[in-house]
């Protein structure tokens, strides 16, 4: 199955200082077909990009995909308090599905 | 709107068998695929098993032997059994659409909001 690493695993910003979540896979994505959720506390996964670099519907352009291949970057600019959660990355182009571990950010 | 519900017992005894299900509403169980994941307290997600409309199901080869997800196109539901059940099988499940219709190999959207399973005597 392919293993994704989240880095780092948690990180602490001020409110408009940029995000930079990496997403790194031990095999080429099929497709680029990597998404990015956000879970804040006591609420279930919410899709913010798929397709590695397309946006949800509903979901602020301060929210961005990126990468190719192994290597996939979710980038909030901007961040304000209310994106303090948990992001996750999952692959959904070779079954079992998987999911990285997550990075906590805090704002 | 598509609105995701799970449902099933808050508590099971090890070596009994887990059963959930998650209704549907707002929306057409065809032609979709229809997915279920699960997060242990406190750690991350793992993806259980998704089955399609038809009834052509997909599993976790590290819980296949346990699992069987099934569909009731005629009540818009479909179901999770995950028999053997030990403490490790304590999480929170969810249940889940995949985006597109027919699409096999896609993401997550919507969610449903959950249910609390714990494994113990």
């Amino acid at each position: 199955e392919i293993v994704l690493t989240q880095s780092p695993g948690s990180l602490p910003l001020s409110p408009g200082e940029r995000a930079t979540l990496s997403c790194r896979a031990s095999q080429t994505i099929t497709r680029n077909y990597l998404a990015w959720y956000q879970q804040r506390p006591g609420q279930a996964p919410r899709l913010l990009i798929f397709d590695a670099s397309s946006r949800a519907t509903g979901v602020s352009d301060r929210f961005s995909g990126s990468g190719s291949g192994r290597d996939f970057t979710l980038t909030i600019s901007r961040p304000e308090p209310g994106d303090s959660a948990v992001y996750y990355c999952q692959q959904y182009g070779t079954s079992p599905y998987t999911f990285g571990q997550g990075t906590k950010l805090e704002i | 709107q598509v609105r995701l519900v799970e449902s099933g017992p808050g508590l099971v005894r090890p070596s009994e068998t887990l059963s959930l299900t998650c209704i549907m509403s707002g929306g057409s169980i065809s032609p979709y695929y229809w997915t279920w994941i699960r997060q242990p307290p406190g750690k991350g997600l793992e993806w259980i098993g998704s089955i399609y409309f038809s009834g052509t199901t997909d599993y976790n080869p590290s819980l296949k032997s346990r699992v069987v997800i099934s569909v009731d196109t005629s009540k818009n539901q479909f179901s999770l059994t995950l028999n053997s059940v030990t403490a490790a099988d304590t999480a929170l499940y969810y249940c889940a659409r995949h985006g597109e219709p027919a699409a096999r190999y896609n993401w997550f959207d919507p969610w449903g909001q959950g249910t609390l399973v714990t494994v113990s005597s």
